[in-house]
C-alpha cells in the first residue's frame, strides 16, 4: 500500500512554537499533498510537493520530501491557536486524475 | 468555502431507512469522490467518478449506492445500513484531467451520519 502514515499521531504545543509533522509511505509516488481538517469538517488542501522537488514553502508552511527515505515533513512556524486541527498527508502515484491515499493524520493542538 | 457543498450536514437514520446524501461542486471539475471517515482510521476512499463514469469502487458494500447524473452532482444512496456505518462521509472533487501532473482534491464539509 502507498498509504501515508503520519507521525506523531498527536502533538500539543504552545502558541508561537513550531510544529513538525512527519509522513512516511511505502511505494513510489508522483506527488505528496498535505491537508488540514478542522474538527468534523472537510479537508482543506495546504500544499503539494512533486516527487522531483525537495522543499516547498507556502506562508508559514514548509514541506520537505525525501524520496530515498520515502518520507515527508510539514513544518508550521510560529504556530497560532487557529492552527489547531488534524493534518493529513496524501500520496498520489500518478499525475492527473488519480487515487490518493490518506494517512490517519496528526492531531495538532496549539495552546494559546 | 471550497466550492463543494454537501447536504444534509447531519443525518440520523434507522437500519431500515432509505436516505440519500447529496454533493454538488461549483468548480467545473470532472472527477468526484466519496470518502468515509471513521474515528481513528484513515480516510477510506469509497467511489470515484470521472466524467460521470464510475472508475473506482473500493469494495464498498451494496447497501451504499452511488449516482452521478452529471459532473457537478454526486449522490450516495443509503439503505439497510448498519450501526458501524456511522461516520463522516466526505465528498471531494478534482479537475480529473488526463495528462495533468497533479490533481488536488477539494472537499465538502461532510455529512455526519448516525445509524441507530
Amino acid at each position: 500500500s502507498q498509504q501515508g502514515e503520519e507521525d506523531p499521531q498527536a502533538l500539543s504545543i504552545q502558541e508561537g512554537e513550531n510544529a513538525t509533522m512527519n509522513c512516511s509511505y511505502k511505494t513510489s509516488i508522483n506527488n505528496l499533498q498535505w491537508y488540514r481538517q478542522n474538527s468534523g469538517r472537510g479537508l482543506v488542501h495546504l500544499i503539494l510537493i512533486r516527487s522531483n522537488e525537495r522543499e516547498k514553502h507556502s506562508g508559514r508552511l514548509r514541506v520537505t520530501l525525501d524520496t530515498s527515505k520515502k518520507s515527508s515533513s510539514l513544518l508550521i512556524t510560529a504556530s497560532r491557536a487557529a492552527d489547531t486541527a488534524s493534518y493529513f498527508c496524501a500520496t498520489g502515484k500518478s499525475g492527473g486524475y488519480q487515487k490518493v491515499t490518506f494517512g490517519i493524520g496528526t492531531k495538532l493542538q496549539v495552546i494559546p | 468555502e471550497t466550492g463543494v457543498t454537501q447536504t444534509p450536514r447531519h443525518l440520523v437514520m434507522g437500519m431500515t431507512n432509505k436516505k440519500s446524501l447529496k454533493c454538488e461542486q461549483h468548480l467545473g471539475h470532472n472527477a468526484m469522490y466519496w470518502y468515509k471517515q471513521s474515528a481513528k482510521k484513515p480516510l477510506e476512499l469509497m467511489f470515484v467518478y470521472n466524467f460521470k463514469e464510475q472508475t473506482e469502487n473500493n469494495s464498498v458494500p451494496s447497501r451504499f449506492s452511488p449516482e452521478c447524473p452529471n459532473s457537478s452532482h454526486l449522490f450516495l444512496h443509503l439503505h439497510t445500513l448498519q450501526p458501524e456505518d456511522s461516520a463522516l462521509y466526505l465528498c471531494a472533487s478534482s479537475q480529473g484531467l488526463a495528462g495533468a501532473t497533479s490533481d488536488t482534491q477539494y472537499f465538502g464539509p461532510g455529512t455526519r451520519l448516525t445509524v441507530l
